[in-house]
């Protein structure tokens, strides 16, 4: 298996500039999650979704940020308007439904810069 | 909701020595914690985890320890080599979905 995959690994952009962050999970994971990593607040879980479906999205940060699941095998994370501290590293990750196997598989990550 | 307090923030020792984590959580309902280690230009992979109905577990070199009365637990490592250095994270949730994340250790093992 070739483990999550994300593009684009790297994405600079300019204020105001709609972003597009894509992820596809691990075949047969029910859960996929949306993450983001600053060296100020860490790594903050946004949303997360099971069987394509948005469970919790309490950690979106504002109205700008959105996440659709439109099937198993992709989702995607939007901003929009992008503004210079929505600058950060956003990890997707997937993990199976299981009571005794709880990993949640990473993806290498979009390192993203908002000029 | 949960909050996570992870120390120390770095963390030196010499190859072979061992190094010890630790971290508290807020909420007593909280019942799983993973650890994550993260190499540079990676994202974070699970390396041990523990469930609250255990006070240790052990996989080779790591073993991970809980005081659910504290609420706190450990990650330990021992006989280091240079392939341990990374930023180790820990967390803690109820079920195994909404993780908290502590602000990572970042771990330097000394040749």
């Amino acid at each position: 298996d070739a483990g999550v995959i994300q593009s684009p690994r790297h994405e600079v952009t300019e204020m105001g500039q709609e972003v597009t962050l894509r992820c596809k999970p691990i075949s047969g994971h029910d859960y996929l999650f949306w993450y983001r990593q600053t060296m100020m607040r860490g790594l903050e879980l946004l949303i997360y979704f099971n069987n394509n479906v948005p469970i919790d999205d309490s950690g979106m940060p504002e109205d700008r940020f959105s996440a659709k699941m439109p099937n198993a095998s992709f989702s995607n994370l939007k901003i929009q308007p992008s503004e210079p501290r929505d600058s950060a590293v956003y990890f997707c990750a997937s993990q199976v439904a299981s009571k005794v196997y709880n990993e949640q598989f990473f993806g290498p990550g979009t390192r993203l810069t908002v000029l | 909701g949960e909050n996570v307090e992870q120390h120390p923030s770095t963390l030196s020792v010499q190859e072979g020595d061992s190094a010890v984590i630790k971290c508290t959580y807020s909420d007593s309902a909280s019942n799983y914690f993973p650890w994550y280690k993260q190499e540079l230009g990676k994202g974070p992979q699970l390396i041990i985890d523990i469930r609250s109905n255990v006070g240790e577990k052990k996989d080779q070199r790591i073993a991970v320890t809980l005081n659910k009365t504290a609420k706190h637990f450990s990650l330990h490592i021992t006989e280091t080599q240079p392939e341990d250095s990374a930023v180790y994270f820990c967390a803690a949730t109820k079920g195994a979905q909404k993780l908290v994340f502590g602000q990572g250790t970042r771990l330097t093992i000394n040749p």
